[in-house]
């Protein structure tokens, strides 16, 4: 059964500093890979994702992800925090089941807060 | 392009009730999946459907069933609610069966459940 691993389940920068979220996976065949944001009261929204090609995969809002298939990583940055993306974010993994079904296993989800 | 519509948003029931949760998928979308969202567990796969059949099932009680319907609307149903039913429930959709499909998933906002 595949895992992912989110480290830190809260993390809090000052307004314009780097975001890291991490999250590592594990899984027995190429993966993809996404990352979702969910604000409160809100379902979740998706931000990029891996599939195949580039490791370097830039999403919505400034968000950007590095597959790093040796490490077994797929950590979320933002070079500068903003207000507004104080939120959850979790990282999942699709694990295709057989039969064209796809099933995500989402990590722990991180919660970060954006210190003005 | 309307998003995956859940519907209620809210409820409230007591110990040993039944609820249905009903979930409207993207417009041409034929798979519909539901998660279990709890602060303790996290996001949980409970099942897929696709076709009105299904296709995949997480490790949850009998107590917990679904449907899909010939217009791809889906229900679920918890029945002898117990109060660690309380979660917010997530239905998504998606597009499988195309050659970009990878498991990617559209969320609704979710239907929170609160079990007294």
């Amino acid at each position: 059964a595949q895992s992912v691993t989110q480290l830190g389940s809260h993390v809090s920068v000052s307004e314009g500093a780097l975001v890291l979220l991490r999250c590592n996976y594990s899984s027995s065949v190429p993966p993809y890979l996404f990352w979702y944001v969910q604000y409160p009261n809100q379902g979740l929204q998706l931000l990029l994702k891996y599939t195949t090609g580039a490791t370097l995969v830039k999403g919505i809002n400034g968000f950007e992800a590095e597959f790093k298939k040796s490490e077994t990583s797929f950590h979320l940055t933002k070079p500068s925090a903003h207000m507004s993306d104080a939120a959850e974010y979790f990282c999942a993994v699709s694990d295709p089941s057989g039969a064209g079904s796809y099933q995500l296993t989402f990590g722990k989800g991180t919660k970060l807060s954006v210190i003005p | 392009k309307a998003g995956v519509t859940q519907t209620p948003r809210y409820l409230i029931k007591t110990r040993g009730q039944q609820v249905t949760l009903s979930c409207s998928p993207i417009s041409g979308h034929r798979s519909v999946s539901w998660y279990q969202q709890t602060p303790g567990q996290g996001l949980q796969f409970l099942f897929e459907y696709f076709s009105e059949t299904q296709r995949n099932k997480g490790n949850f009680p009998g107590r917990f069933s679904g449907r899909q319907f010939s217009n791809s609307r889906s229900e679920m149903n918890v029945s002898t609610l117990e109060l660690g039913d309380s979660a917010l429930y997530l239905c998504a959709s998606s597009s499988p069966g195309t050659s970009t499909n990878t498991g990617e998933l559209f969320f609704g906002e979710g239907s929170r459940l609160t079990v007294l």
